[in-house]
C-alpha cells in the first residue's frame, strides 16, 4: 500500500513559468516532508523540506505548501530553469528516520 | 571525497556470482541506509543501520546481506540474485535527530543480473 503518491507522472513546462508537482499521503503519522530531485545515473538529491508545524518553507526558487487536513504537499518551482529538468521524488517520514517516497515526477523545462 | 560514495557504478554479473556493493559517507552520520529503485516503482527501504546496528530488515530474501563495520562504511554483499535484482541500488545516510530526517544519497550501482 503506497503511502506517498505522486500522480501526473510527467510535467512539461516552459522556461520562466512556474512548474507545480504535487503529492498526496495517507499516514496521518507523517510529521515531515521532503522533496528530492535526480538526474539520470546520479542518486537522489535533497532539495528542500517543511515540518509539518508549518505550512510554507521558500528556498530562492523552491517552496514546499503543506496542507495537513487535505494531507497535500507541492513543490513551486519559479521561474524553472533547463536545469531544473529531472525526475522529482516526494518523501514523508513519521520521526522515526524511515523515509516513505512516491514514485516521482518526471519535469521537462523547455528552452 | 565528499558526500556518500558508492562503488561499482555498474555492475552486471550472473546468478551464481558473489560479489559486493560499497558505500562511503563523509558526513560524519550515525545511520545508513540501502534502497532498491526499480523502473516505475518508489524507492523501496531495504536495510536500516543506527550507530552500526541494523535496526531493520525489510522482508529482503537473504541473498541479500547487508554489512556495517563502522559508521563510515556500508556493504551489500550479494549472492545467487536473480534477474528480478536488476534496479538502481542506493546507499543513503542521515544524522539521526528528532524530527529531522533528511537522508544524503550516493549515486547508486546500477546492478544488472543476467
Amino acid at each position: 500500500d503506497q503511502q506517498v503518491k505522486q500522480n501526473s507522472p510527467s510535467l512539461s513546462v516552459q522556461e520562466g513559468r512556474i512548474s507545480i508537482l504535487n503529492c498526496d499521503y495517507t499516514n496521518s503519522m507523517f510529521d515531515y516532508f521532503l522533496w528530492y530531485k535526480k538526474y539520470p545515473a546520479e542518486g537522489p538529491t535533497f532539495l528542500i523540506s517543511i515540518s509539518s508545524i508549518k505550512d510554507k518553507n521558500e528556498d530562492g526558487r523552491f517552496t514546499v505548501f503543506l496542507n495537513k487536513s487535505a494531507k497535500h504537499l507541492s513543490l513551486h518551482i519559479v521561474p524553472s530553469q533547463p536545469g531544473d529538468s529531472a525526475v522529482y521524488f516526494c518523501a514523508a517520514s513519521a520521526g522515526n528516520n524511515r523515509l516513505a517516497f512516491g514514485k516521482g515526477n518526471q519535469v521537462v523545462v523547455i528552452p | 571525497e565528499t558526500g556518500v560514495t558508492q562503488t561499482p557504478r555498474h555492475l552486471v554479473m550472473g546468478m551464481t556470482n558473489k560479489k559486493s556493493l560499497k558505500c562511503e559517507q563523509h558526513l560524519g552520520h550515525n545511520a545508513m541506509y540501502w534502497y532498491k529503485q526499480s523502473a516505475k516503482k518508489p524507492l523501496e527501504l531495504m536495510f536500516v543501520y543506527s550507530l552500526e546496528e541494523r535496526v531493520e530488515n525489510n522482508s529482503v530474501p537473504s541473498r541479500f546481506s547487508p554489512e556495517c563495520p563502522n559508521s563510515s562504511h556500508l556493504f551489500l554483499h550479494l549472492h545467487t540474485l536473480q534477474p528480478e535484482d536488476s534496479a538502481l541500488y542506493l546507499c543513503a545516510s542521515s544524522q539521526e535527530a528528532a524530527g529531522v530526517d533528511t537522508q544524503y544519497f550516493g549515486p547508486g550501482t546500477r546492478l544488472t543480473v543476467l
